[in-house]
């Protein structure tokens, strides 16, 4: 069935470091693909999508470009913050059904 | 401006004990969803629920039951909880939210659940 890989963690980075977080994806067609961020203690939350190949969401100085061709969707962002220390999921939902996949879930942790 | 609102935060249960989960969303979202999220393996879907009246079942429905009550309300039941069912529990709306689009996700807060 579709799925979707992402890189484990957890990912430790120092203030104003480069971040990228992994994802692949399993699936037929042409799925939608997000990213959801769950900050301590909270849900998560929507951060960025991408419906179609070659589309890019971004959000807060995230983003993520829908790579069809290497079945991709990796998380980016050139310069983090310590209020951005959370854990990020990779989600895709099929584009025949109504269901939501989501990764393991990668635990970023950023340090003044 | 609730989004999904979760009952209770937290439960402690012992095995066997059987309860219900709450939710309610105040989005007018046609379809709800029951995640449950534990250590290293993210969100596994437990039950949906497309439309008012109709449920499905996702990856884990083993050991659980839901009940669309209406359009606002999706709740999640253990008839006998086990304790491979110590877990959080989320449960998420999907629709537009905030001229996100379509198929985004809401979640509430969460309930942890432990089960002894």
């Amino acid at each position: 069935g579709d799925s979707v890989t992402q890189m484990e963690g957890p990912v430790t980075l120092s203030e104003e470091a480069f971040l990228t977080i992994n994802c692949t994806y399993t699936a037929t067609g042409y799925p939608s693909l997000f990213w959801y961020v769950q900050y301590p203690g909270e849900g998560l939350q929507l951060l960025l999508k991408a419906t179609k190949a070659d589309d890019k969401g971004s959000n807060k100085g995230f983003e993520a470009t829908y790579r069809k061709e290497t079945t991709s969707f990796h998380l980016e962002k050139g310069s983090v913050q310590v209020s951005d220390s959370a854990v990020y999921f990779c989600a895709l939902k099929p584009y025949n059904n109504n269901d939501m996949r989501f990764g393991a879930g990668t635990r970023l942790t950023v340090k003044p | 401006n609730a989004g999904v609102t979760q009952t209770p935060k937290f439960q402690v249960l012992k095995t066997g004990q059987s309860m219900t989960l709450q939710c309610a969303q105040d989005m007018n979202h046609n379809s709800m969803y029951w995640y449950r999220q534990d250590p290293g393996m993210g969100l596994r879907l437990i039950y949906y629920s497309a439309s008012e009246g109709t449920t499905d079942k996702g990856e884990v429905p083993n050991g659980y039951n839901v009940s669309r009550l209406n359009k606002r309300e999706f709740s999640l039941r253990l008839e006998s909880a086990a304790p491979s069912q110590t877990s959080v529990y989320f449960c998420a709306g999907k629709g537009l939210a905030g001229g996100r689009g379509a198929n985004v996700l809401t979640f509430g807060a969460g309930s942890r659940l432990t089960v002894l």
